[in-house]
């Protein structure tokens, strides 16, 4: 039992280009959610989905796309970085209505 | 005003010390709220959840007051080991889709 694996753990990319951080867990929960994290500013939520094929936006979800085909699965796709995505991205899962979210060891992820 | 306000810290105390956190949330609708605790450079993990009545795991002591809207996480007999960042979490809906987390609190125990 994994839990909530992320990759890549690091990433370096340049202003303009595309790319998808990788999520899954394997706890059969049916939320999921991704969220960044900034110094001083605490998590904040991007975007989430409630189970396969159902996805909704969070506080910050401009410049990031996410899809659901599976239960296990929820990729977060960059479409044009730019440097103010600069940050540590979370991915968590949960059973629904616990509340209660377990994370991803995270992507650390620097935009020049 | 930030949905859910913690004082940063940090926090320094010795090992054996009690020290407590605050945390104040502006959404009176909200229902689940929760401490998660994170160690530097890791990801964060539930510590408690908080309930109405308040509730206790071991050292850790978790209270709710819905009417001034503020949560407090009480640490007793502190350890080295309890030396992380301390997480107020609150639901910005009913359903616990869409949780709102503080900046969090540094806490530093010293032998």
């Amino acid at each position: 039992n994994a839990g909530v694996t992320q990759t890549p753990k690091f990433q370096v990319l340049k202003t303009g280009q595309s790319m998808t951080l990788q999520c899954a867990q394997d706890m059969n929960h049916e939320y999921m959610s991704w969220y960044r994290q900034d110094p001083g500013m605490g998590l904040r939520l991007i975007h989430y989905s409630v189970g396969a094929g159902i996805t909704d936006q969070g506080e910050v979800p401009n410049g990031y796309n996410v899809s659901r085909s599976t239960t296990e699965d929820f990729p977060l796709r960059l479409l044009s970085a730019a440097p103010s995505q600069t940050s540590v991205y979370f991915c968590a899962s949960s059973n629904a209505g616990t509340g209660t979210q377990y994370f991803g060891p995270g992507t650390r992820l620097l935009v020049l | 005003r930030k949905e859910v306000e913690q004082d940063p810290g940090p926090f320094n105390v010795p090992e054996g010390a009690t020290v407590a956190f605050n945390c104040t949330y502006s959404n009176s609708a909200s229902q689940s709220f929760f401490w998660y605790r994170q160690d530097c450079r890791k990801e964060p993990k539930l510590l408690m959840s908080v309930y109405s009545s308040g509730n206790e795991d071991g050292r850790f002591t978790a209270q709710l007051n819905r009417a001034s809207q503020y949560i407090s996480l009480l640490i007793r007999d502190s350890k080295l080991s309890d030396s992380a960042t301390y997480l107020c979490v609150v639901n910005a809906q009913y359903n616990n889709n869409d949780m709102r987390f503080g900046a969090g609190t540094r806490l530093t125990v010293k032998p």
